[in-house]
């Protein structure tokens, strides 16, 4: 599965909404009824961390300003309201086809 | 503390070998299946290959490593091992083991270590 991510970079504003766009070459809906797509960020100097699970689960201890939503082979992260802690890699995941694959990767920058 | 400690990178010549460790803490390590991924210098996050659920003979591989690579496990030392023969300058990347939760999303990940593959 081929896993595409736009845009590949992103600089924002503080205070200001962001969004990622990610879109599977194949549906990741299984036949269990799940959807399984991820969402990582990777700090600077940092391993990756989860922060959505099955498009739209927040993992816990993460913003509710992050939010993820699709279905099928279009989804989207959102940030409500971007802060300086939120910059790094974001990278969308797909869980359903070995071997999982990953996005390019977005950066998000503060501007 | 739930923790992954990856060791056991370094600096290697093409075709020699290297064995990652990982040593888990904090949880119960045999519950759960688990996997390396790698991380080339400036690029991004790349699965290598992963040990089923618990108790279960399955394991898988990226293509690019099959037959070169071998994952495997001692649940009564919470450790994860990585066996890398043949190598090859495309294999330098940190690489990061990562726990999966029985919901199959990778939920903990490790610091990652360094290898290089260089003359």
């Amino acid at each position: 599965i081929v896993m595409t991510q736009t845009p590949l970079s992103l600089p924002v504003t503080p205070g200001q909404p962001a969004s990622i766009s990610c879109k599977s070459s194949q549906t990741l809906l299984h036949s269990d009824g799940k959807t399984y797509l991820y969402w990582y960020l990777q700090k600077p100097g940092q391993s990756p961390q989860l922060l959505m699970y099955e498009v739209s689960s927040r993992m816990s201890g993460v913003s509710e300003r992050f939010s993820g939503s699709g279905s099928g082979t279009d989804f989207t992260l959102k940030i409500s309201r971007v802060e300086a802690e939120d910059v790094g890699v974001y990278y969308c995941m797909e869980g359903i086809h070995l071997p999982w694959t990953f996005g390019q990767g977005t950066k998000v920058e503060i501007k | 503390e739930v923790q992954l400690l990856e060791s056991g990178g370094g600096l290697v010549q093409p075709g020699g070998s290297l064995r990652l460790s990982c040593v888990a803490s904090g949880f119960s390590f045999s519950w759960y299946a688990m996997s390396w991924f790698r991380q080339a210098p400036g690029k991004g996050l790349e699965w290598v290959s992963g040990m089923g659920a618990p108790g279960g003979p399955d394991v898988y591989y990226t293509d690019s490593v099959k037959g070169r690579f071998t994952i495997s496990r001692d649940d009564s030392k919470n450790t994860l091992y990585l066996q890398m023969n043949s190598l090859r300058a495309e294999d330098t990347a940190v690489y990061y083991c990562a726990k999966r939760d029985p919901g199959s999303h990778f939920d903990l990940w490790g610091q990652g270590t360094l290898v290089t593959v260089s003359s």
